[in-house]
């Protein structure tokens, strides 16, 4: 069966600090991966989605990059944190282009 | 380009009760509909969805949608709510054939109260 992991699941970082949040998927090749972000009490925000190793499509213009190393491993970082990047991050696949599957997500605080 | 309207931001209901959460969409070509749940500090996951055939779609735990093509609904129902249905409920439209950007509403937090 698959399964995706997400770390870490917390973390706390100054502003300022550079950020890198893992994501991957195990039990299926070739998936198509999202970056979402939850803002507190809000919504879905989908900032990034990859249909293959080193393709990425960025939604909102931000200090936030996404990279596709491997398959199944999508990566988002940034140089250098600010306050509003705060929020739940959400990383999700999806190989037949319905429904998508979600990972446990990280709560990232930055102060 | 797709829409979805959740039109309800907050449903408060007593356990055991009939809950029905909305959920409207626009769209000027065929699309898939979605119901998600997300329990607090978890992702989301996939309660039911519509891609064809039945209107009437059943999905886990107990909650069931119907589609409604002329009014382009697709509400989301369960006859009877327990405490552990508090959570927040998503729906989500894709359009068929191809594409890979699903359009998520914003949400409904459905609250049991016992």
């Amino acid at each position: 069966s698959q399964t995706i992991h997400q770390w870490p699941a917390t973390l706390v970082q100054p502003v300022g600090s550079p950020l890198s949040l893992e994501c991957t998927v195990e039990g299926t090749s070739n998936p198509n991966l999202y970056w979402y972000r939850q803002a507190a009490g809000r919504g879905l925000q989908l900032l990034f989605y990859s249909v293959g190793i080193g393709q990425i499509s960025s939604e909102v213009p931000q200090n936030l990059s996404a990279s596709r190393p491997q398959d199944r491993q999508f990566i988002l970082s940034s140089k250098k944190l600010l306050l509003s990047d705060s929020g739940f991050y959400l990383c999700a696949w999806t190989s037949s282009g319905n429904e998508q599957y979600f990972g446990p997500g990280t709560r990232l605080t930055v102060t | 380009a797709q829409s979805v309207t959740q039109l309800d931001s907050q449903v408060p209901v007593f356990e055991e009760a009939p809950v029905e959460l909305r959920c409207n969409y626009s769209s000027s070509v065929s699309v898939y509909l979605f119901w998600y749940v997300q329990y607090p500090n978890q992702g989301l996951q996939l309660l039911l969805k519509y891609l064809s055939g039945s209107t009437l779609v059943k999905g886990i735990n107990g909650f069931e949608a119907e589609f409604n093509k002329s009014q382009t609904s697709f509400h989301l129902r369960k006859p009877s709510v327990h405490i552990s249905d508090t959570a927040e409920y998503f729906c989500a439209v894709l359009k068929s054939g191809g594409s890979y950007i699903p359009t998520f509403g914003r949400g409904t937090s459905l609250i049991v109260h016992p």
